[in-house]
């Protein structure tokens, strides 16, 4: 499925870089969504946008800054990561965030952190 | 946040078998969903189910709403090498708006 596309799909960042993650979605979706994917643990939300508002941060650290000019792209801004920071992170779009709107991903950027 | 219990973790069968996996909580759900993830990709939506008892096909895939809306159960029949892949459930709670995902099921099929 190529609805949500992100960019880029591997990012190795040292801990004093600082980098953007990119999401794109192609669905007419109204909400964006970032995920944080760890090896053995269930995918965790990080933030939700609806209509380009922000309305859920879950206790997410400062490091990690989203950005949502548009229903239709999304990013994440990256500074001063820890290693525990690396993994895979998603980008997701739904038609709204209730209602058991289906979640439709991206691909995905590896994130390594050094 | 909310726990679902995905088992079983991982799975080793023939081509030909068919697999049966299942999601459990403590709490009641409205919506239930079924994801499946290859290696290097974001997970897929394989089935959403939306009402207590509910039982929907998709292919050879089959998944079930369960009656208490604390399960989701997911079958697949017939298996080929190409169901190889971690097979996700999320849940969302009648409040709120976020999907709680299990820890996901990794199917090899053996040919």
């Amino acid at each position: 499925e190529t609805g949500v596309t992100q960019t880029p799909r591997h990012l190795v960042m040292g801990m004093t870089n600082k980098k953007s993650l990119k999401c794109e979605q192609h669905l007419g979706h109204n909400a964006m969504y970032w995920y944080k994917q760890s090896a053995k643990k269930p995918l965790e939300l990080m933030f939700v946008y609806n209509f380009k508002e922000q309305t859920e941060n879950n206790s997410v650290p400062s490091r990690f800054s989203p950005e949502c000019p548009n229903s239709s792209h999304l990013f994440l801004h990256l500074h001063t990561l820890q290693p525990e920071d690396s993994a895979l992170y998603l980008c997701a779009s739904s038609q709204d965030p209730g209602g058991g709107s289906p979640l439709h991903f991206g691909n995905g950027t590896r994130l390594t952190v050094t | 946040g909310q726990q679902l219990n995905q088992s079983p973790q991982s799975m080793f069968i023939q081509e030909g078998e068919d697999v049966s996996m299942n999601c459990t909580s403590s709490s009641i759900f409205n919506t239930w969903l079924w994801y499946k993830q290859d290696p290097g990709e974001g997970p897929v939506l394989l089935i959403a189910l939306y009402k207590a008892g509910e039982l929907t096909s998709n292919g050879r895939l089959t998944a079930q709403f369960g009656i208490t809306r604390k399960d989701s159960f997911l079958n697949i029949s017939a298996s080929i090498p190409s169901d190889v892949g971690i097979y996700f459930c999320a849940g969302q709670l009648n409040t709120g708006n976020q999907f709680y995902f299990g820890t996901g099921t990794s199917l090899t099929v053996i040919p």
